[in-house]
C-alpha cells in the first residue's frame, strides 16, 4: 500500500515549456486534489476531483488544467509555464475528514 | 467557508506542554475542525479532528468550547521532533471537505 504516490519529484522548466504532473493513490478514495506551496506560505488548492470523471476548480486554478484519468489518478498540467509558477506541489486524496499527501514535486520555471 | 486565524509563530522547550489556538468565528453547524502537521520538505500529515467539546488521541488533544468559534490544539510534553508548521482547518465533513483553506499555519520550535 503505497498511499498517494507523485511524480516528478524535482522538475526544472524554461519559462514557456509544458509539463504533467502525476499523483496516483491506491485507497481507492473518491476525493482527490492539487495544491501549491510557495515558500513560506500555506498551502493553496488549484483544483479539487471529488470523483472519477469531476473536476472543479480551487482558489489558484489560472494556468493550470487537470485531469481525473480514472479513481487512482489525477493529472495537473501545465500548458505554458511561468516563473510564477515555481512552486511545491502536492497531491492529496481524502477519505471521511482526513486527507492523505504525496511526498510533493518541486517545480522551478527560470 | 469558515476563515482560520492563528499566530504565525510560538517557541517552545521540550518537556513542556503546547496549546495552540485558532480562531474561526463564523463556523457553520455542520464544520468540523482538522489539524494537520507539516515537516519541512513533506505533506501535511493529519493529527486530530472534533466536532465540539475535548477529543484526544495519542498525538494530542483538541479543546473546542461551546461555542465553536475557536479551538485549542494541546500537544503534551514536546519534543524536538514536534518542531513543525501545524494547520487548523475548518470544513463541511457532509461535502468532503471540497474546498479545504490550509491558511499559513502556525510555526512550532523547539528548543532543547
Amino acid at each position: 500500500n503505497a498511499g498517494v504516490t507523485q511524480t516528478p519529484k524535482f522538475q526544472v522548466l524554461k519559462t514557456g515549456q509544458s509539463m504533467t504532473l502525476q499523483c496516483a493513490q491506491d485507497m481507492n478514495h473518491n476525493s482527490m486534489y492539487w495544491y501549491r506551496q510557495d515558500p513560506g506560505m500555506g498551502l493553496r488548492l488549484i483544483y479539487y476531483s471529488a470523483s472519477e470523471g469531476t473536476t472543479d476548480k480551487g482558489e489558484v486554478p489560472n494556468g493550470y488544467n487537470v485531469s481525473r484519468l480514472n479513481k487512482r489518478e489525477f493529472s495537473l498540467r501545465l500548458e505554458s509555464a511561468a516563473p510564477s509558477q515555481t512552486s511545491v506541489y502536492f497531491c492529496a486524496s481524502l477519505k471521511g475528514y482526513e486527507q492523505y499527501f504525496g511526498p510533493g514535486t518541486r517545480l522551478t520555471v527560470t | 467557508l469558515a476563515k482560520t486565524t492563528q499566530p504565525i509563530s510560538m517557541d517552545s522547550y521540550e518537556g513542556q506542554e503546547v496549546n495552540i489556538t485558532c480562531s474561526h468565528n463564523n463556523i457553520a453547524t455542520n464544520d468540523y475542525i482538522t489539524w494537520y502537521q507539516q515537516f519541512p520538505s513533506q505533506g501535511p500529515r493529519f493529527i486530530i479532528q472534533g466536532y465540539k467539546t475535548k477529543v484526544t488521541n495519542e498525538v494530542a488533544s483538541l479543546f473546542i468550547p461551546a461555542d465553536r468559534k475557536s479551538s485549542t490544539l494541546s500537544l503534551p510534553r514536546v519534543s524536538l521532533s514536534d518542531t513543525a508548521v501545524y494547520y487548523c482547518l475548518v470544513g463541511d465533513m457532509n461535502t468532503g471537505f471540497q474546498k479545504l483553506v490550509f491558511g499559513t499555519g502556525t510555526r512550532l520550535l523547539v528548543s532543547p
